[in-house]
């Protein structure tokens, strides 16, 4: 596609729930970047992936986080059993100047 | 950890003034990136500066890279509403090829009509 596209749009979710959020990546793109960011602050990084090397997950806050990617297609960035500190928006980016996707806004209740 | 420090976190000024933020690092980047990020959108590039003491105009926004390729600065000449936003600085590091960004906290900008 033309640009970086995120699915949804927005989640609303039970705490307790797991949750999985989708990035398409702009064709040809190898690396690709998932941030958090919420209400009012900056970005927080999470995961990245380049190709096929392995993933630097360093920023991934805890277990219950995990993202996946194969190659340049699409990646999901699963959170289980979610709780309320978890919402934010979910923002992907990919090539190596970070275009963006319109996020995903997560929402525990 | 590289790290990037953006100042100041909060800026409110009148339209028509002009403004400057700071983009630091004790770190040498390959490149950086200056990024807008509007309320419920996702951040949009601006420009990017990979040779140290480059400098960059985008109509009334002018990008410099310091010299020794670790701080930046975006000034804003005559600030308008619509530059209302989030500035956001990110630098790549092309250490064994990976070119992963890290990005600042972000400079909160408000112009009041």
């Amino acid at each position: 596609g033309a640009g970086v596209s995120q699915s949804p749009s927005n989640k609303v979710t039970e705490k307790g729930k797991d949750v999985e959020l989708r990035c398409d990546p702009i064709s040809g793109h190898t690396a690709l970047y998932w941030y958090r960011q919420r209400l009012g602050q900056g970005l927080e990084f999470l995961i990245y992936f380049q190709g096929n090397s392995a993933p630097d997950k360093s920023g991934l806050p805890s277990d219950r986080f995990s993202a996946e990617r194969t190659g340049e297609s699409v990646s999901t960035l699963t959170i289980q059993r979610t709780q309320q500190e978890d919402s934010a928006v979910y923002l992907c980016a990919t090539g190596y100047e970070a275009f963006f996707g319109q996020g995903t806004r997560l929402t525990v209740v | 950890t590289q790290l990037l420090e953006q100042s100041p976190q909060f800026l409110s000024i009148q339209e028509g003034e002009n403004l400057t933020v700071y983009c630091n690092s004790s770190s040498v980047f390959s490149s950086l990136q200056w990024y807008r990020q509007e309320p419920g959108e996702g951040p949009v590039l601006l420009v990017t500066v990979v040779t140290g003491g480059e400098v960059k105009k985008l109509k009334r926004l002018t990008f410099q890279f310091g010299d020794a390729r670790k701080d930046s600065s975006l000034h804003i000449t005559a600030a308008q509403p619509g530059d209302t936003g989030l500035y956001l600085c990110a630098g790549a590091d092309s250490g064994a090829g990976s070119y992963q960004l890290t990005f600042g906290k972000g400079t909160k900008l408000s112009v009041i009509p």
